[in-house]
């Protein structure tokens, strides 16, 4: 059964840079049919989603937010990860790692189990 | 953008009513269309994907239906582990995006 697992800091101070990595298992991150995406949720909203990554390093991102993220892939590792810079306080949030299993109807059926990051001094 | 507008944002039913959430898209989204479910401190769960398709080891209970810019998501004998909060989200464009959630409590 495929699993992932957020991994990373959980505190993190303005203007930093939050590097966050997710380990998948149970599965391989070089599947052709699977994207592997970021997607947050501030404290008692909703979801937002953040990019996409290929295994060959592709990425798409999300083009409301400002160009502070970066998805990188390992596929040595199985892993992926996103750096977030410049933080604010606004940028607190769970942060979820995700398989976009999907490329066409673009659905996101298997989840990490998040990781709450707080920015704060 | 495309703006996901869901309906109501919170709703309060018995045990073995039937529930309808709907949600609703700023433009046509074919059938690009998912259900999940989010109880608290945990994760999303894909329930239904493209529209109306049930996501494997979704109870039949939950169904979903609609097209281009109006989607429902109904349960049609709601249960107690029902409790929960739901998204729409659409894949029809990037960037994906999610309704604001309808939280469902049991009476």
């Amino acid at each position: 059964q495929l699993q992932l697992q957020e991994s990373g800091p959980g505190l993190v101070k303005p203007s930093e840079t939050l590097s966050l990595t997710c380990t998948v298992s149970g599965g391989s991150i070089s599947s052709s049919i699977s994207y592997w995406d970021w997607i947050r949720q501030p404290p008692g909203k909703g979801l937002e989603w953040i990019g996409s990554i290929y295994y060959t390093g592709s990425t798409y991102y999300n083009p409301s937010l400002k160009s502070r993220f970066t998805i990188s892939v390992d596929a040595s590792k199985n892993q992926f990860s996103l750096q977030l810079s410049s933080v604010t306080a606004t940028d607190t949030a769970v942060f979820y790692c995700v398989r976009h299993g999907d490329t066409s109807h673009n659905w996101f059926d298997s989840w990490g189990q998040g990781t709450l990051v707080t920015v704060s001094s | 953008d495309i703006q996901m507008t869901q309906s109501p944002s919170s709703l309060s039913a018995s045990i073995g009513d039937r529930v309808t959430i709907t949600c609703r898209a700023s433009q046509s989204l074919s059938n690009y269309l998912n259900w999940y479910q989010q109880k608290p401190g945990r994760a999303p769960n894909l329930l239904i994907f493209a529209a109306s398709s049930l996501q494997r080891g979704v109870p039949s209970r939950f169904s979903g239906s609609g097209s281009g810019t109006d989607f429902t998501l109904t349960i049609s004998s709601l249960q107690p582990e029902d409790s929960a909060t739901y998204f729409c989200q659409q894949g029809y464009s990037i960037p994906y995006t999610f309704g604001q959630g309808t939280k469902l409590e049991i009476k």
